[in-house]
Order: structure tokens, then C-alpha cells, then sequence
């Protein structure tokens, strides 16, 4: 079983879409809960960081933790097409240095 | 814009060529980090540094030589490179807390290397 699953997609979706992308993890040792966008030939960007079960909002984006499931998402409110790009979850443990990512969903919004 | 500098953006290099990426932050962070990433792939850790030391190298080979001059800098040095390294190399750092990493990574734009 791997560590991390996260489905490739694509994922295609109207402009003002509610889009929903998720993870499942097998090791209960991690911590901390990462979502990185990364457009097209440039480096991942940090989108939301937490530690904790619960909701995490931080404008159109929420990141959902629900630990006891091992179960991260990624809500996008009314999508646009600047949303476009590969949406990577990720997780570390108590220590320092290493991230494990998903493989990334790779999220296309149509005007 | 991202606060991690990575230079070049672009490099093509023969398998017997010498060649440097370089990498710099000004946000105070003391750990720095190299990861490798090939197309529709996710990034894969290849070594990290912590307070100006090797803390972690994930077994990659010796043809790539990590070094942190300062905790501001690091440098990929590679040589006799093969065209499977072929690759975007992403530079990342975060706060790294002795003994607790967040995971708070923040990554540089990468430098995408062609190997002929």
C-alpha cells in the first residue's frame, strides 16, 4: 500500500465550480498536512498548511483533516480558470526535513 | 514571487560537463533542501540541510554533490550526469526547527536541466 494516494485526474470543471480533491494516507505518524498548486513549469506554492483535525479556511480554499480517517482534502469555491494547475497534497512528520507528496491532480477550470 | 532564487533556469549539459545549480533565500530559514522532479511526477527529496549541515541524502548518486556554503545558499554540483537526470531541480526551505520540522516548505522555481 502506498504511503500516500492521490488521484492524477485530470479534472475538468466549469468556471464557479466547487471542486473537491483528495487524499488518503496510510502512516498515522504524520503530522503535518501540506497543499502545494504548482502551474506548469514552475515550482510548487504553498497553499495551506495545518496540524490539526478540523477546517482550515483561508478564502475560496479549505483544507479538511480528518485524522482518524487518514483523509485530507482541498475545497475550491467558485472556481476560475487562474485555479488551473496540479494540486499536490503532502505531509511530513514530527522531524525535521522530509515531505511526502501525493502524485498531484491536475485541475483544469473552463470559462 | 517567490522569495527562493534558483539560477539558472535553464541548462543543457553534455555527460562530461561540470555544472553548478545555485540557490538562495533571504527569509532567515535554516534549512534548505534539493528535490528532483520529472514530468507528471511529484517532487522527490534528494537532500536537505539543516543549520549549514548534511542532515539528509535520500542515497542519490555521487554525480550530484550538494554544498551549503552559508544558511543562505546551496549549491547542486554535477558531473558525468546521465541523460535520465534530465529534470526540473527544485530548491525549497523552511524555518527547520532543530529536532521538529514543520514541513512549511517553500520552493524556488526550479532550474530545468537537459542532459545530452
Amino acid at each position: 500500500q502506498k504511503e500516500v494516494e492521490q488521484d492524477p485526474g485530470p479534472l475538468s470543471v466549469p468556471e464557479g465550480a466547487i471542486v473537491s480533491l483528495n487524499c488518503t494516507y496510510s502512516n498515522s505518524a504524520f503530522q503535518y498536512f501540506m497543499w502545494y498548486r504548482q502551474y506548469s513549469r514552475k515550482g510548487p506554492e504553498l497553499l495551506m498548511y495545518t496540524y490539526s483535525s478540523g477546517n482550515k479556511e483561508d478564502g475560496r480554499f479549505t483544507a479538511q483533516v480528518d485524522k482518524s480517517s487518514k483523509y485530507i482534502s482541498l475545497f475550491i469555491r467558485d472556481s476560475q480558470p487562474s485555479d488551473s494547475a496540479t494540486y499536490l497534497c503532502a505531509w511530513s512528520y514530527n522531524q525535521g526535513g522530509k515531505l511526502i507528496f501525493g502524485q498531484g491532480t491536475e485541475l483544469s477550470v473552463k470559462p | 514571487d517567490t522569495e527562493v532564487t534558483q539560477t539558472p533556469k535553464h541548462l543543457v549539459m553534455g555527460m562530461t560537463n561540470k555544472k553548478s545549480l545555485k540557490c538562495e533565500q533571504h527569509m532567515g530559514h535554516r534549512a534548505m533542501y534539493w528535490y528532483k522532479q520529472k514530468a507528471k511526477k511529484p517532487p522527490e527529496l534528494m537532500f536537505v540541510y539543516s543549520y549549514e549541515k548534511l542532515s539528509i541524502n535520500e542515497s542519490v548518486p555521487s554525480r550530484f554533490s550538494p554544498e551549503c556554503p552559508n544558511s543562505s545558499l546551496l549549491n547542486l554540483h554535477l558531473h558525468a550526469l546521465q541523460p535520465e537526470d534530465s529534470a526540473l531541480y527544485l530548491c525549497a526551505s523552511s524555518q527547520g526547527n532543530k529536532g521538529a520540522g514543520t514541513g512549511e516548505l517553500f520552493f524556488g522555481e526550479g532550474s530545468r536541466l537537459t542532459v545530452l
